[in-house]
C-alpha cells in the first residue's frame, strides 16, 4: 500500500461541476506535487508545493486550483473542466533535496462529461 | 528536443533474460535521476535512483549514470513476466522555483514465458 493516499478513486463530473481531489501524507515530506498523466503518456507536472507555498505552476489553466492547507494535505479544486481533462490525477510527495525520490500516490481516475 | 527521452518499445525479452533500457536527458543541470515501473491503470512505483557516474545495484535491477554523455541506464538481470510493464526513466534538477522531475514518455516491456 502507498503512503500516500488520495480520494476519490474514481470522480465523474459534469462541465458546471465543482469537486475536489484530496491527497494525503504522513512522511513528513515537505515537498508535495500534482501530476496529470493521460492515457499511454507520461505523468505531466502541474503544481510543486514546498514547506506549504507554491513553487512550481506549470502554466496550468485556472479552472485547476491547488491548495495545501497544511505539510501532510494538498487540494486540487476542479471547476468547469473540460472533456480534455480526463486524465488520471496523481498526488506524490518527497523529502526536501535534489535527490530524493517522490513517492506517489494510486491517483484519482478523473472523467469529464 | 525533448527533455527525456526513451525509446517507446515495446522492449520483448525471453523470460530469464536481461532487459536493457536506455534514457538520454538534454539538461547538463539535472542532477539526480530515477526509474519508475507504471502497471497499466496504476501510480508509478520507484524502482532505483542514481546521482553519482557509474553502477548502482538493487537486487536484479542496476542503474547506470554517464553524465558526461548525458544517458541512463536500467538493466533488469532474470526477467519475469511480472516485470512486464512500462518503465519510466525521470530526471530532477534545481529550478530557481524548486525542485523539478521530468518524465521520459516510457519504454513498455513484455517479458515472454
Amino acid at each position: 500500500d502507498t503512503e500516500v493516499t488520495q480520494t476519490p478513486k474514481h470522480l465523474v463530473m459534469g462541465m458546471t461541476n465543482k469537486k475536489s481531489l484530496k491527497c494525503e501524507q504522513h512522511m513528513g515530506h515537505r515537498a508535495m506535487y500534482w501530476y496529470k498523466q493521460k492515457a499511454k503518456k507520461p505523468p505531466e507536472l502541474m503544481f510543486v508545493y514546498s514547506y506549504e507555498k507554491l513553487s512550481i505552476n506549470e502554466s496550468v489553466p485556472s479552472r485547476f486550483s491547488p491548495e495545501c492547507p497544511n505539510s501532510s494535505l494538498l487540494n486540487l479544486h476542479l471547476h468547469a473542466l473540460q472533456p480534455e481533462d480526463s486524465a488520471l490525477y496523481l498526488c506524490a510527495s518527497s523529502p526536501e533535496g535534489v535527490g530524493s525520490p517522490l513517492h506517489f500516490g494510486n491517483g484519482t481516475r478523473l472523467t469529464v462529461t | 528536443q525533448k527533455e527525456v527521452e526513451q525509446n517507446s518499445g515495446p522492449l520483448s525479452v525471453p523470460e530469464g533474460a536481461i532487459a536493457s533500457l536506455n534514457c538520454t536527458y538534454s539538461d547538463r543541470g539535472s542532477q539526480s535521476f530515477f526509474w519508475y515501473r507504471q502497471y497499466s491503470g496504476k501510480s508509478p512505483e520507484l524502482i532505483m535512483f542514481i546521482y553519482s557516474n557509474g553502477d548502482k545495484e538493487d537486487g536484479r535491477f542496476t542503474a547506470q549514470l554517464n553524465k558526461a554523455s548525458q544517458y541512463v541506464s536500467l538493466l533488469i538481470r532474470d526477467s519475469q513476466p511480472s516485470d512486464s510493464a512500462t518503465y519510466l526513466c525521470a530526471v530532477r534538477k534545481i529550478k530557481a522555483a524548486g525542485n523539478k522531475l521530468t518524465f521520459g514518455g516510457g519504454t513498455r516491456v513484455l517479458v515472454k514465458p
